[in-house]
């Protein structure tokens, strides 16, 4: 079955320090991962979307990681900021790119 | 937002009546999407679209349809709302990132919310 698994399912993290979440996936045949984030009330907008052949991909202090070989991904976030409190959601696709599979979700809520 | 607008953003709306949500997108995207988000569950598939009269059901397609006869609109339809539908509902495009063919990103909607009393 083709599945997507994120932990922590929620943290809470202080301003200024730094965070990973994870992803586990099933989804086969693997096309690509990306992650999104998704503010309340919004709909998720994309970070980064990684390949099979890319192990590490980073847009500005958000960097994600892929090892295609034991289907894990992570997203790191660095020096975090108030206005990284969002859902962050990873999301795979399988075949040409045009079905994707959701994870449920980490959110994340950064205080001061 | 890649142009995506839905409508109506909020509705609330009694068990067994029709009910129709619309996606209008400006930059003639051939994929279209609907999915539900409910909490617990990641974004959920219900139906999408690869070109005008061409659409297929997603994992949880049971109780809607899905219409779309110009490239720029995508109707979801609940031809008799219940309440296991209140949900929020997001419409996305997909487009290609420019690198490869099949690099696609998704560009969602701001969501309707729809309660089924």
């Amino acid at each position: 079955k083709n599945q997507v698994e994120q932990s922590p399912q929620s943290l809470i993290i202080l301003e200024g320090k730094n965070c990973t979440l994870q992803c586990n996936y099933t989804v086969s045949p693997f096309s690509n991962l990306r992650w999104y984030k998704q503010d309340t009330g919004r709909g998720p907008v994309s970070l980064t979307i990684m390949t099979f052949s890319e192990n590490t991909k980073s847009n500005g202090r958000y960097t994600a990681t892929l090892d295609a070989d034991t289907k894990q991904s992570s997203l790191h976030i660095t020096a975090s900021q108030l206005s990284d409190s969002a859902s962050y959601i990873c999301v795979v696709s399988r075949d040409t790119g045009n079905q994707f599979y959701f994870g449920t979700g980490t959110s994340l809520t950064v205080i001061p | 937002d890649a142009g995506i607008t839905q409508s109506p953003r909020h509705k609330v709306t009694e068990t067994g009546t029709p009910v129709t949500l619309r996606c209008h997108q400006t930059e003639n995207h051939r994929y279209m999407y609907w999915y539900r988000q409910d909490p617990g569950h990641g974004l959920r598939l219900i139906h999408y679209s690869y070109g005008v009269k061409d659409t297929d059901k997603g994992e949880v397609s049971d109780g809607y349809s899905v219409s779309r006869s110009k490239t720029e609109d995508f109707l979801l339809t609940l031809e008799s709302a219940t309440s296991s539908q209140t949900s929020v509902y997001f419409c996305a495009i997909s487009r290609t990132s420019g690198r490869e063919a099949w690099e696609n990103i998704q560009y969602f909607g701001a969501g309707t919310r729809l309660s089924v009393l």
